[in-house]
């Protein structure tokens, strides 16, 4: 099992452009996660995905927005990437929502916008 | 106030000593997580835990829930230990799950 996937694993944008990151799982989790991690900064919430087809926003979610595909796949979209939004994005996923599964994260992902 | 703190914020230990890690929150919490994130940037979950005690190798996590505080013990400390150990809580009365600062763990050889 690959387990939590994520695409791309660096990314360099300019200011106004976007992106899609991809996230997927095989474990057969129900709910998936996207959080930010800044410097000196604990990990927050930006969506999340209690089941397919169910989407809710977390602590930061303005300039994002996200789509659970499938199951498998929940997808983070940046509509027009800020300098603000320069962090490394890691997604997650666990069996069940919030504190009753452990959750499993991805590699992360380090994006940069100039 | 953050919802949850940790301390300390950074640490230092010689290899082989027993090092302790606290977290404490404020609100009502359904279950603590305790992670560990690798200098490389992955982060692996160590403990989930709601009462008591847990054990996993020379790891150790303890949850006080009256006293809204949660420890995280290492026994003969080596330096694949060294990495980012973060706290987090699922609050109660929100839907959102809230991570701690994190303690940066050094283990000198």
């Amino acid at each position: 099992n690959a387990g939590v996937t994520q695409t791309p694993k660096f990314q360099v944008l300019k200011t106004g452009q976007s992106m899609t990151l991809q996230c997927a799982q095989d474990m057969n989790h129900n709910s998936m996660y996207w959080y930010r991690q800044d410097p000196g900064m604990g990990l927050r919430l930006i969506y999340y995905s209690a089941s397919e087809g169910t989407t809710d926003k977390g602590e930061v979610p303005n300039g994002y927005n996200v789509s659970r595909l499938n199951k498998r796949e929940f997808s983070l979209r940046l509509e027009s990437a800020a300098p603000s939004q320069t962090s490394v994005y890691f997604c997650a996923s666990s069996e069940a929502l919030w504190g009753r599964r452990e959750q499993y994260f991805g590699p992360g992902t380090r994006l940069t916008v100039t | 106030k953050n919802e949850v703190e940790q301390s300390p914020q950074n640490l230092t230990a010689q290899e082989g000593e027993f090092i302790t890690i606290n977290c404490s929150y404020s609100v009502g919490i359904s279950a603590l997580h305790w992670l560990q994130q690798h200098p490389g940037g992955g982060i692996v979950s160590l403990f989930m835990l709601s009462s008591g005690k847990k054990k996993h190798g020379r790891l150790i996590a303890t949850i006080n829930i009256q006293e809204k505080h949660s420890s995280l013990h290492i026994t003969a400390s080596h330096p694949r230990d060294s990495a980012v150990y973060i706290c987090a809580v699922r609050d109660n009365y929100g839907q959102n799950f809230v991570f701690g600062p994190g303690t940066r763990l050094s283990v000198l050889p």
